[in-house]
């Protein structure tokens, strides 16, 4: 598959560790956040998301946390595996009907 | 099963040319989208339409152009006038226009410039 992101900032693991994944978004209109994976040479997919009237959502395997405070967002990942490795994105809404996603994370899982 | 398709997977253009990418969803979402993809650049915005008939610019939208005639299609044209076009474009679409819902993503197109 071809690339979908040069000089990412990259996080590597070993497989079964958790992963945490950062991201610092811009507006603090801002009520919608959602994390996508994307891998190689495809279409991002949804992960999870959240709105702005709560700080923690956990679905299966991954959890996002939100400060408002502080303008951050995280996806935790547990017992991350081989599979997981991808791009992943963070989007907000900006308090319009658009997204406006980050830059992304490449994230390296070794066996 | 329902999704969105975009064709073709690959394209290529010569200088000068007109090309059109396809998009098509049958999940019945009023909204659809057009981003562009760079490396190490995210994805950025280029029309987006929240019914048929209707289309907004998004930041990029130079260069290029979209109608939505159907709900389910919102094909974009690549301009001649886009002097660097060779990307990966991908479709998206939403439930509802409203702002607060999630998108989904067609597989994507890769144009190159020959």
């Amino acid at each position: 598959g071809e690339s979908v992101g040069l000089h990412l900032p990259t996080l590597s693991v070993q497989e079964g560790d958790n992963s945490i994944i950062n991201c610092a978004y811009s507006n603090s209109a801002s009520d919608y956040f959602i994390w996508y994976k994307q891998e190689s040479g495809k279409g991002p997919q949804f992960i999870i998301d959240i709105r702005s009237n709560m700080d923690k959502r956990q679905g299966q395997r991954v959890t996002v946390l939100l400060n408002k405070t502080v303008k951050h967002l995280s996806l935790q990942i547990a017992a991350t595996q081989p599979g997981d490795s991808a791009v992943y994105f963070c989007a907000e809404n900006k308090g319009y009907s658009t997204l406006t996603f980050g830059k992304g994370t490449m994230l390296l899982v070794s066996p | 099963d329902g999704g969105i398709t975009q064709s073709p997977k690959y394209l290529f253009r010569k200088e000068g040319q007109n090309v059109t990418l396809s998009c098509e969803q049958n999940l019945n979402h009023d909204a659809m989208y057009w981003y562009r993809q760079d490396p190490g650049q995210g994805l950025r915005l280029i029309y987006y339409s929240q019914i048929v008939n209707d289309f907004q610019k998004g930041d990029i939208a130079e260069g290029y152009s979209v109608s939505r005639e159907k709900k389910e299609s919102f094909p974009l044209t690549v301009t001649s006038a886009q002097k660097n076009p060779t990307a990966f474009y991908l479709c998206a679409s939403s439930m509802v226009a409203e702002k607060g819902y999630g998108y989904t993503f067609g597989s994507g197109t890769r144009l190159t410039v020959v």
